[in-house]
């Protein structure tokens, strides 16, 4: 497909556990967002890369988030160690350029139990 | 002071009326302003973006931008119930980096 694909769309795990959130940018598009979503909230920035590397993880709540782009495509978000309080739809969006009109996924949803 | 403020309403509008949304924001040398609708458990999809002072309008879409005022603002005309959804505002911060508002949720009664 044209647009940004984010797997899984749904994830349920336990507390303490480590997820993998998987971001496939548009064709081209340079840069990549990671953003999380609260229910009623507008979505919180986490981290943006340009190319392979990340220009600004300030919005990434602590050192149990971490997310790579190693080929300057796909990007995985990482969070270990996962706690309740991290549940929340997590949007992966991308643009041609910095600074320009963003395209979002579906989203993934994230479930703590 | 929050980066990005929005009414979160819900601001209601009989259909066939003008909807304003309102959104300002805190970092005088931001350049480049968004709008986003968002359906109830779907992803936020580009309506319009602004990057001058004034207006610019797209079909029944007009954005509206003061920059002294540190203001945006999104006119819906001809409202329809299709248009009931939450409006994000977003800012490009730093240069780079976009920050939302919490949105403004829209209901368009027939």
């Amino acid at each position: 497909g044209a647009g940004v694909s984010q797997t899984p769309s749904n994830k349920v795990t336990e507390k303490g556990k480590y997820v993998e959130l998987r971001c496939d940018p548009i064709s081209g598009h340079t840069a990549l967002y990671w953003y999380r979503q609260s229910l009623g909230q507008g979505p919180e920035f986490l981290i943006y890369f340009q190319g392979t590397g990340a220009a600004d993880d300030s919005g990434l709540p602590n050192d149990r988030f971490f997310a790579v782009r190693p080929e300057g495509s796909v990007s995985t978000l990482k969070i270990q160690r996962t706690e309740r309080g991290d549940s929340a739809v997590y949007l992966c969006a991308s643009s041609f350029q910095p600074n320009q009109p963003q395209h979002f996924g579906d989203g993934t949803r994230l479930s703590i139990l | 002071q929050k980066e990005v403020e929005q009414n979160s309403g819900p601001l209601s509008v009989p259909e066939g009326a003008i909807a304003s949304l309102n959104c300002t924001y805190s970092d005088r040398g931001s350049q480049s302003f968004f709008w986003y609708r968002q359906y109830s458990g779907k992803s936020p999809e580009l309506i319009m973006f602004i990057y001058s002072n004034g207006d610019k309008e797209d079909g029944r879409f007009t954005a509206q931008l003061n920059k002294a005022s540190q203001y945006v603002s999104l006119l819906i005309r001809d409202s329809q119930p299709s248009d009931s959804a939450t409006y994000l505002c977003a800012v490009a911060v730093g240069g780079n980096d976009m920050r939302f508002g919490a949105g403004t949720r829209l209901t368009v009664k027939p």
